[in-house]
């Protein structure tokens, strides 16, 4: 069965402290990643994406991301966080199965503290 | 562009009643995306419409749910009779194309059943 685990529900961290937030996924078939971004009370806003190619990927505000094909994962990573990092954080993956379907993981609230 | 537009941004409705949540979606998108979010649940798919058409409702809960998109610009998400257990965000996105292509969310509705 297809899934996405989002290992954190909670990653609490200090200002200016690095931060991974994990994903893995489940899937026999090929896929397209994402990460997307929820702040309190907005809608989901894309940060990055993988589809191709090279396996790190670099998005908005500073965060990366690692395709690891063989982990089935892609974290989520930025070297120093700021306080207007607080938010939650969507781990997506696009199945391609004939049709295509997204399967959006569980969240994982970082909260940066000062 | 002004994005995805919902409306209302919240609505508190008795047991029972009609409500109906309406969605604008970014004009030149072929795709357009119900969700519901939840605390227990996440973010769940409702259904989704290609050049209007509904090309997946197994998402859709009940027979209480319906959904409709009678042009490009405008879709409706009804719940007919609503319960306390329908209280979510619901998410309406917008894509050009599904599979290697972001959604773009709108900032949600806020149902609160009573």
């Amino acid at each position: 069965a297809q899934s996405v685990t989002q290992l954190d529900s909670q990653v609490p961290v200090f200002e200016e402290a690095p931060v991974e937030l994990r994903c893995n996924y489940s899937s026999s078939v090929s896929v397209y990643l994402f990460w997307y971004v929820q702040y309190p009370n907005q809608g989901l806003q894309l940060l990055l994406k993988y589809l191709s190619g090279s396996t790190l990927v670099k998005g908005i505000n500073g965060f990366e991301a690692e395709f690891n094909k063989s982990q089935t994962s892609f974290h989520l990573r930025k070297p120093s966080v700021h306080i207007s990092d607080t938010a939650e954080y969507f781990c997506a993956v696009t199945l391609n199965t004939g049709g295509f379907k997204t399967i959006f993981g569980a969240g994982t609230r970082l909260f940066v503290k000062a | 562009d002004a994005g995805v537009i919902q409306s209302p941004r919240h609505e508190v409705t008795e047991m029972g009643q009609e409500v109906t949540l309406r969605c604008k979606p970014i004009s030149g998108h072929d795709y357009l995306f119900w969700y519901r979010q939840t605390m227990m649940r996440g973010l769940e798919l409702l259904i989704y419409f290609n050049n209007n058409v509904p090309i997946d409702d197994s998402g859709m809960p009940e027979d209480r749910f319906s959904a409709k998109m009678p042009n490009a610009s405008f879709s409706t998400l009804k719940i007919q009779p609503s319960e306390p257990r329908d209280s979510a965000v619901y998410f309406c996105a917008s894509s050009r194309q599904v599979g290697n292509t972001e959604a773009f969310f709108g900032q949600g509705t806020r149902l609160t059943v009573v």
